[in-house]
């Protein structure tokens, strides 16, 4: 059984480039969470989707950050454009309504 | 919103030693706390979880216990092994919002 799919696993830019990070949830799971882990703030919330729709992004730390999920087996995270403290893992995961959540291996993602 | 403060940041024991992280949480609506294990370059698993109901679950070596007048809930391993090297994550979740996670505990076992 797949679990949570992201890509790529490491992504190593420029600051001032469009970064894009993807994430395949598990088949079936009707929710969806982006996080961003850093050593200073631990994991944090960005955005998280029901049902491909999104619910709270106030975790969404600037509008150069967007999420988007167009089905219920992909969603994105962009960033435009990107800067050196967005250097961070960033995290997928999916669940079912008050089932645990399940987390994808993350993008490791260095922006220059 | 909920704030869940986690200890010790690391922590290192012998194998075979009992291992304890400890975590508070400030809303005292929240009534599920799982307990997460990530390994180098992998993303977090579930590894147990407790709800408001109950004071205690125990699943082989691993055991959480939960204080909801005191709002804090710990994770016992005994019988460490190297291979529960890790950083570990408590969470809380409360009625219909997302979990909010603690920063961390880098647990090092050494042969």
């Amino acid at each position: 059984d797949a679990g949570v799919i992201q890509s790529p696993r490491h992504e190593v830019t420029e600051m001032g480039q469009e970064v894009t990070l993807r994430c395949k949830p598990i088949s079936g799971h009707d929710y969806l969470f982006w996080y961003r882990q850093t050593m200073m703030r631990g994991l944090e919330l960005l955005i998280y989707f029901n049902n491909n729709v999104p619910i709270d992004d106030s975790g969404m730390p600037e509008d150069r950050f967007s999420a988007k999920m167009p089905n219920a087996s992909f969603s994105t995270l962009k960033i435009q454009p990107s800067e050196p403290r967005d250097s961070a893992v960033y995290f997928c995961a999916s669940s079912l309504e008050f089932q645990p959540q399940h987390f994808g291996d993350g993008t490791r993602l260095s922006i220059l | 919103g909920e704030n869940v403060e986690q200890h010790p940041s690391t922590l290192s024991v012998q194998e075979g030693d009992s291992a304890v992280i400890k975590c508070t949480y400030s809303d005292s609506a929240s009534n599920y706390f799982p307990w997460y294990k990530q390994e180098l370059g992998k993303g977090s698993q579930l590894i147990i979880d407790i709800r408001s109901n109950v004071g205690e679950k125990k699943d082989q070596r691993i055991a959480v216990t939960l204080n909801k007048t005191a709002k804090h809930f710990s994770l016992h391993i005994t019988e460490t092994q190297p291979e529960d090297s890790a950083v570990y994550f408590c969470a809380a979740r409360g009625g219909y919002s997302t979990l909010t996670f603690g920063k961390g505990t880098m647990l090092l076992v050494s042969p």
